[in-house]
């Protein structure tokens, strides 16, 4: 079956930098999506990566390798705002999206 | 108002109710879609309408009847629904044949079923 794993839940410090991973076995790719949810709000789009490499958003990146069925979302300068939860996705072979079950951020200060 | 809009937020019912939840869209996408979410499981596909018909219907039970009048909004029918359908539903479009097909969220209706 289809499947994406990121962790459930991490915790950082205000300033600091984290790395949350999401490893995925589709059927088929055709891009990889993480969307940024805080509590009671809308899921909202963050990156989209179709080819392997880094692409960087001012103090988010998200990284792929097709290869290794893995991606990485590495949010610098960590800020209390970002605290929410990060949810990755991948479209597969179908233009189906597959979704992780979202990672929780918690920033201390 | 911009972007993607639900209502109502927040919704009790009763297994007997029947209710709506409606969404409406405002970025002049040409496709809608209707998600589940529950706690720490991954977002759940129930419907899907792109040009106005139906393109997905993923095995949900017939308790959830969904209606799009035209590319602007869309409803999910509730009737006679089990506890275990307490969920934030979340409503979303795209443009599609765009590129990515990056979807806009709506901020969800939280129906709870006693």
């Amino acid at each position: 079956g289809q499947n994406i794993d990121q962790p459930t839940e991490m915790t950082a410090t205000e300033g600091a930098i984290v790395q949350i991973n999401c490893t995925y076995q589709t059927s088929g790719f055709n891009g990889l999506f993480w969307y940024q949810q805080h509590a009671g709000e809308a899921p909202t789009f963050l990156s989209y990566n179709v080819l392997d490499g880094l692409e960087e958003k001012g103090r988010f990146s998200s990284f792929l390798s097709r290869s290794k069925g893995y991606s990485y979302l590495l949010l610098k300068e960590l800020q209390m705002k970002d605290s929410a939860s990060y949810l990755c996705a991948v479209m597969d072979s179908n233009y189906q999206l597959i979704w992780g079950a979202g990672t929780k951020l918690i920033i201390k200060p | 108002e911009t972007g993607v809009t639900q209502t109502p937020r927040h919704l009790v019912m009763g297994m007997t109710n029947k209710k709506s939840l409606k969404c409406e869209q405002h970025l002049g996408h040409n496709a809608m879609y209707w998600y589940k979410q529950s706690a720490k499981k991954p977002l759940e596909l129930m419907f899907v309408y792109s040009l106005e018909e139906r393109v997905e219907n993923n095995s949900v039970p017939s308790r959830f009847s969904p209606e799009c009048p035209n590319s602007s909004h869309l409803f999910l029918h509730l009737h006679t629904l089990q506890p275990e359908d307490s969920a934030l539903y979340l409503c979303a479009s795209s443009q599609d044949g765009a590129g990515a097909n990056v979807l806009t969220f709506g901020a969800g209706s939280r129906l709870t079923v006693l």
